[in-house]
């Protein structure tokens, strides 16, 4: 069965500087791969998405992430970060199944922003 | 993308009783999940919403205590049967459109649900 890991519970950046989120995987096959942002109160909003081909894929809000099969990674990363970025973030693999494909989650990351 | 609303968008209810809540989708859709998100926790697939048959259910989640409906293709319902304060989550639909090719799945805003 595939699972998710992002070792990090809880990061604290100040606003401006660099973010890297970390994801790890395990799947037998190759995977789809998501990273979902979920800001308080709110549902889920898709930030970028890693079907096939090019391994580094860009996102929405700035956001980048790099998919890497030899380290069954695929973090998130983002150069300058703004205070609206303070929220939860949620890797997540997508199994193949029967037509579709269906999400298992990591934890979450809850990113906090300092001013 | 997808235009997704749940009702209601949240609940107290007291435990031993039931809660629908209902998922609208602007659009038709080939896939419809139900995912649980427990206090501070992951979101956790319950089932994927069939049209016309039974809901697959995930192991852990049965149909007793979360029936699903899903009468057509842009909506469906999950009910919290017999509820306890274990329950007490956000449940969220998520869909996607097309069947068999590489799709995003989206995610509706949630509902949150207390039980007392």
């Amino acid at each position: 069965a595939q699972s998710v890991t992002q070792p990090d519970i809880h990061i604290t950046v100040s606003e401006g500087a660099s973010l890297e989120l970390r994801c790890n995987y395990s799947y037998g096959a190759t995977p789809y791969l998501f990273w979902y942002v979920q800001s308080p109160g709110q549902g889920l909003q898709l930030l970028l998405k890693y079907f096939s081909g090019d391994t580094l894929v860009q996102g929405i809000k700035g956001f980048e992430a790099e998919f890497k099969r030899s380290q069954s990674s695929f973090n998130l990363r983002k150069p300058s970060v703004h205070w609206s970025d303070a929220a939860e973030y949620f890797c997540a693999v997508g199994a193949t199944g029967a037509g579709s494909y269906q999400l298992t989650f990591g934890k979450g990351t809850k990113l906090s922003v300092i001013p | 993308s997808a235009v997704i609303s749940q009702k209601p968008s949240r609940d107290i209810c007291q435990r031993g009783t039931s809660l629908t809540i209902q998922c609208q989708v602007d659009s038709q859709v080939t896939m419809m999940f139900w995912y649980r998100q427990q206090p501070g926790q992951s979101l956790t697939l319950i089932a994927t919403a069939n049209q016309g048959s039974e809901a697959t259910y995930e192991s852990g989640f049965v149909i007793d205590k979360f029936p699903i409906s899903r009468p057509n293709l842009t909506f469906s319902t999950l009910t919290v049967s017999n509820m306890s304060p274990e329950d007490s989550s956000i449940y969220l639909c998520s869909v996607q459109r097309d069947r068999g090719r590489e799709d995003t799945q989206y995610f509706g805003p949630g509902t949150r649900l207390t039980v007392l």
